[in-house]
């Protein structure tokens, strides 16, 4: 069984300048999220999606960052415009049902903003 | 809210020798889960194991074990006959109405 892929694996850009985040996940999987992780800590759960609705969304900055999951499989991440801050692994994880009870991760998008 | 505290940074572990973890948490919730997850260096985050918290034994996977205390809402992980392999981050984690909050993690190295 395949995991869950994201792309691209690494982004450098420069502060002001936008970036998009592709993930897909394990097929069937209902729920998808989307994680922050700064150095040296945990992830932070940015937005959860259920099927190609959003169940929360109360820690995304919506001033900047964006997400769809057309369809109710592939999801997109969108910073704009980025600020240094947002330098970060960016990973995105599914799972089977509405009331997940494991959650599976992808590798990561590794965004240094400059 | 829920909290997820791991009070230590690091730890450093003879290969072949037992290591535990700790992790506190708090709660509200009556029906949540606990998860410990591995991200090596590769930073794949790899499930490790998992206790549902209505479950009074304690959850075990080959050399992966838990003492999950309830009342004290302490969640500590072992790992026995630790190797190279395991060096990696650990991270304590805390999920109820399928959302997951972390803890802070902690370094582990295994020394050869």
């Amino acid at each position: 069984e395949a995991g869950v892929a994201q792309s691209p694996r690494y982004k450098i850009i420069e502060k002001r300048q936008s970036v998009a985040f592709w993930c897909n996940p394990i097929s069937g999987h209902a729920t998808l999220y989307w994680y922050q992780q700064i150095l040296g800590q945990g992830p932070k759960l940015l937005i959860q999606f259920q099927n190609n609705g959003v169940v929360d969304d109360s820690q995304l900055p919506k001033d900047r960052f964006s997400a769809e999951r057309l369809k109710g499989v592939d999801s997109t991440l969108k910073i704009q415009p980025a600020k240094l801050e947002d330098s970060a692994v960016y990973l995105c994880a599914s799972g089977e049902g509405q009331y997940t009870d494991t959650q599976y991760f992808g590798p990561g998008t590794r965004l240094t903003v400059l | 809210a829920q909290t997820v505290t791991q009070s230590q940074p690091e730890m450093s572990v003879q290969e072949a020798e037992t290591v535990t973890l700790s992790c506190t948490y708090d709660t509200s919730e009556n029906n949540y889960y606990l998860f410990w997850y591995k991200q090596p260096p590769s930073r794949q985050m790899i499930l490790v194991i998992r206790q549902e918290a209505y479950k009074q034994q304690n959850a075990t996977e080959n050399r992966f074990s838990v003492n999950f205390q309830k009342a004290a809402k302490s969640f500590s992980l072992k790992i026995s006959d630790s190797q190279l392999g395991d060096t990696a981050m650990y991270f304590c984690a805390f999920m109820a109405n399928s959302k997951l909050t972390f803890g802070k993690g902690i370094t582990l190295s295994v020394r050869p």
